[in-house]
């Protein structure tokens, strides 16, 4: 099945600092989305991305959708205490390559510490 | 109302024991789906409703039943679970057949321990 590496595994920054992790793919995928999780929490939709190359913002995070439909990236600048969690990414591969309208391939998740 | 609500947020039973974790959405979504996640883990997906009918069950021991009243409403029975069921389960909803149907919005999820 579809697999994503994503990476770092976790990051420990001081708060202002900008932070990038990214998600990779041996497969293409037609949609990337990004969420985050706070412990205890569900995860919760930061960006979605539906077109190779396309880059969102929201806020300060922004994440694009690598043109060769395998990566994406998310970054988060000016980082605050408050971004502290645990971010994951999640793509949904091509119908016919094992995909669906439904089943979403979960990266491992970074874990980001934000120190005051 | 862009929210997914849980309930319980915690529950602890024991192996003999027979409980319901619920959901429920009110954005008009049609996708309805239970989650099951492990500590510092991805969530791993048990069953997907899809206009109220079981569309995906990804190979969930019986012990886990899942009910879809209606299109804001979903239930997963739980009975003689063992142990290494103790999770975090989370549902989750999309708006498949609409432009970004795969956007699935989280509840905060039910915290399940199993004596």
């Amino acid at each position: 099945g579809q697999q994503l590496n994503q990476s770092p595994q976790s990051m420990f920054i001081q708060e202002g600092e900008d932070v990038s992790m990214n998600c990779t793919s041996s497969s293409i995928f037609n949609t990337w989305l990004w969420y985050k999780q706070d412990p205890g929490e569900g995860p919760v939709l930061l960006i979605a991305l539906y077109k190779a190359g396309e880059l969102t913002s929201n806020g300060r995070l922004t994440a694009q959708f690598g043109i060769t439909r395998k990566d994406s990236f998310l970054n988060i600048s000016a980082s605050i205490p408050s971004d502290v969690g645990i971010y994951f990414c999640a793509g949904q591969p091509p119908p016919g390559s094992g995909g669906s309208n439904y089943k979403l391939t979960f990266g491992k998740g970074t874990l980001l510490t934000v120190n005051p | 109302d862009t929210e997914v609500t849980q309930t319980p947020k915690h529950l602890v039973m024991g192996m003999t024991n027979k409980k319901s974790l619920k959901c429920e959405q009110h954005m008009g979504h049609r996708a309805m789906y239970w989650y099951k996640q492990k500590a510092k883990k991805p969530p791993e997906l048990m069953f997907v409703y899809s206009y109220e009918k079981l569309s995906i069950n990804e190979s969930v021991p019986s012990r886990f039943s899942p009910e879809c009243p209606n299109s804001s409403l979903l239930n997963l029975h739980l009975h003689a679970l063992q142990p290494e069921d103790s999770a975090l389960y989370l549902c989750a909803s999309s708006a498949p057949g609409q432009g970004r149907y795969n956007e699935q919005f989280f509840g905060p999820g039910t915290r399940l321990t199993v004596l």
